[in-house]
């Protein structure tokens, strides 16, 4: 079966940081991979998708960006963390279906 | 894009009563929707899910969910929940029909709480 993997499950690192979020996919050749962001009472916001290596596309123009060094890895990351870069963020995954299947989320804190 | 209103950001009720959630979506063309549940500090559960074919939706823990075309709605129910049911729920719309790589639309989602 297949399973999502994201780590770290808690981050809090101060303004003007790194950020380095690493998802994984298991079970699975050639997903489409997405990452979200829910922020409280925002529901949640489409960042990036992915429907192959190096291939990524974006939705919404931010401080964050996206790879995908590896068909079942995808990485979001950003050069300088702001203090709204807050979140819960979700990565997922998708193949023959059309539901998507989410990964146990990583909550950042920027302090 | 595709835009979902979830009606209540919290529907608070006691155990072994009934409840409804309601979600709405805009859309001219066919639609695939989904109800999902997230649990504190978890990712997000699929609940049950629309595709095509009977309009009443049967999902995970009980729930079911009613397709209503004319009136752009897939309100989420359940007779009689249980405090285990305590979670926030999120009505999300993919239009991409013909093709997988379906961007799901969220709502803001709504806050079940059951009472004891």
């Amino acid at each position: 079966s297949q399973t999502i993997h994201q780590w770290p499950a808690t981050l809090v690192q101060p303004v003007g940081s790194p950020l380095s979020l690493e998802c994984t996919v298991e079970g699975t050749s050639n997903p489409n991979l997405y990452w979200y962001r829910q922020a409280a009472g925002r529901g949640l916001q489409l960042l990036f998708y992915s429907v192959g290596i190096g291939q990524i596309s974006s939705e919404v123009p931010q401080n964050l960006s996206a790879s995908r060094p590896q068909d079942r890895q995808f990485i979001l990351s950003s050069k300088k963390l702001l203090l709204s870069d807050s979140g819960f963020y979700l990565c997922a995954w998708n193949s023959a279906t059309y539901e998507q299947y989410f990964g146990p989320g990583t909550r950042l804190t920027v302090t | 894009a595709q835009s979902v209103t979830q009606l209540d950001s919290q529907v608070p009720v006691f155990e072994e009563a009934p409840v409804e959630l309601r979600c709405n979506y805009s859309s001219s063309v066919s639609v695939y929707l989904f109800w999902y549940v997230q649990y504190p500090n978890q990712g997000l559960q699929l609940l049950l899910k629309y595709l095509s074919g009977s309009t009443l939706v049967k999902g995970i823990n009980g729930f079911e969910a009613e397709f209503n075309k004319s009136q752009t709605s897939f309100h989420l129910r359940k007779p009689s929940v249980h405090i285990s049911d305590t979670a926030e729920y999120f009505c999300a719309v993919n239009s991409d029909r013909g093709s997988t790589l379906g961007r799901l639309y969220f709502g803001r989602g709504t806050q079940l709480t059951v009472w004891p």
